[in-house]
């Protein structure tokens, strides 16, 4: 089945600090790999997407590359600011079109 | 930007009783969805629908909770007989080609059953 393995929060940062998020997965065929974010108090929106091997997805200064050879799509920004505090979910979808969410990763940036 | 609303924000009931959340979809998406999220836990499928059928439905998805579209506008979950283990937070979810580019969810519906 299909699987996604995130970095396990809470992450702490000071402001215009560099931030990683690691996801790896396991899928059958070939998925598509997503980044939602889910801010204080509302729902989980798309931050970026990417559907196939090396396709960089990008938003708000956030990037994620999807690697088939490691099957990750790490997230980083390069200055984080207070606003992006929220709650980062890694997912995938395949052909069964089901949205598989690894378990979230708190980030609080401190100014 | 078009958005896919919930209502409503947040609801409690009380153990036993029937409840139904609602959802309206974007209008020209054709794939409908529902996710909950147990407090401190991973976001969960529940139920995916087109066609005005389900397509696929998770295990958690038992007879207690059933899928409607009412109309051309609305996507409703029914819980019949709400459990404690039933508070979380619902999300509906809509897309316009099976969501391999992604899905839009709503905002969510919180459920504390007491």
């Amino acid at each position: 089945g299909n699987s996604v393995t995130q970095m396990e929060g809470p992450v702490t940062l000071s402001e215009e600090a560099f931030l990683t998020i690691n996801c790896t997965y396991t899928a059958t065929g070939y998925p598509s790999l997503f980044w939602y974010v889910q801010y204080p108090g509302e729902g989980l929106q798309l931050l970026l997407k990417a559907t196939k091997a090396d396709d960089k997805g990008s938003n708000k200064g956030f990037e994620a590359t999807y690697r088939k050879e490691t099957t990750s799509f790490h997230l980083e920004k390069g200055s984080v600011q207070v606003s992006d505090s929220a709650v980062y979910f890694c997912a995938l979808i395949t052909n069964d079109y089901k949205l598989s969410f690894g378990a979230g990763t708190t980030v609080t940036v401190r100014a | 930007e078009p958005e896919v609303t919930q209502t409503p924000s947040h609801q409690v009931t009380q153990m036993g009783q029937e409840v139904i959340l609602r959802c309206v979809p974007i209008s020209n998406h054709l794939y409908f969805y529902w996710y909950r999220q147990i407090l401190g836990q991973k976001v969960e499928f529940l139920v995916s629908f087109y066609n005005n059928e389900i397509s696929e439905k998770s295990e958690i998805f038992d007879d207690q909770f059933s899928v409607e579209r009412p109309d051309g506008s609305n996507f409703t979950l029914k819980i019949r007989s709400t459990k404690l283990e039933d508070s979380a937070m619902y999300f509906c979810a809509s897309s316009a080609a099976g969501g391999y580019y992604g899905y839009t969810f709503g905002s969510g519906t919180r459920l504390t059953v007491v």
